[in-house]
């Protein structure tokens, strides 16, 4: 059974400062998706990863994943209050069908 | 406008009563998911369907009924087998090669 773990899933931080969110799991799955959701809201995506290796960055917030340690990791750089959010990833457990397993969210809160 | 549409956004239900959610699509996307989220938690999968008049069941199918008679809809039943509905339930679709996309979502409540 496919198990998505993310931590940390509470994180307090500066604005101006850097920090990475991990997520791993537990069975093989070369495609992994980023999302953000904003208190009360829908999942917005983020970020798409399919292979090993995969790297893609959109503003201050860079993904990356590598499928032999079975992580991927979500770093925000020079944070500011704006990306205050909870953001959750999600890995593929059927090629084709998209059953998406969820970790439970990192709650993100930027101070400033 | 391409989208996905969940109606209605807020819903609430009696004890012992069935209520449907509704979801409807314009993307022609083939495959439509259903998710519930509780409180500080991440998302489960319910039911999903790859293609009309065929759905899977998901990892909470239990107290849930789907249909997929049009491409473009994918209803959720929440049956009064359902002991604890109350929840934020969201509607996705997907081409199965490219990232999932949500509608607004629904919240059900149990009054």
């Amino acid at each position: 059974e496919l198990k998505v773990e993310q931590n940390p899933l509470f994180l307090s931080m500066q604005e101006g400062k850097n920090y990475t969110i991990y997520c791993n799991y537990s069975t093989t799955s070369d495609r992994l998706y980023w999302y953000r959701q904003d208190p009360g809201k829908s999942l917005e995506s983020l970020f798409v990863l399919l292979s090993n290796g995969a790297v893609k960055q959109e503003g201050r917030l860079m993904a990356s994943l590598d499928t032999k340690a079975r992580l991927s990791t979500l770093h925000i750089t020079a944070a500011v209050h704006d990306l205050s959010a909870t953001y959750f990833c999600a890995v593929d457990g059927a090629q084709g069908a998209q059953k998406l397993v969820f970790g439970q969210g990192t709650r993100l809160t930027i101070n400033p | 406008d391409g989208g996905i549409t969940q109606s209605p956004k807020y819903l609430f239900r009696k004890e012992g009563q069935n209520v449907t959610l509704s979801c409807e699509q314009n993307l022609n996307h083939d495959a439509m998911y259903w998710y519930r989220q509780d409180p500080g938690q991440g998302l489960r999968l319910i039911y999903y369907s790859q293609i009309v008049n065929d759905f899977q069941k998901g990892d909470i199918a239990e107290g849930y009924s789907v249909s997929r008679e049009k491409k473009e809809s994918f209803p959720l039943t929440v049956t009064s087998a359902q002991k604890n509905p109350t929840a934020f339930y969201l509607c996705a679709t997907g081409t199965g090669w490219t990232e999932a996309f949500f509608g607004q979502g629904t919240r059900l409540t149990v009054v």
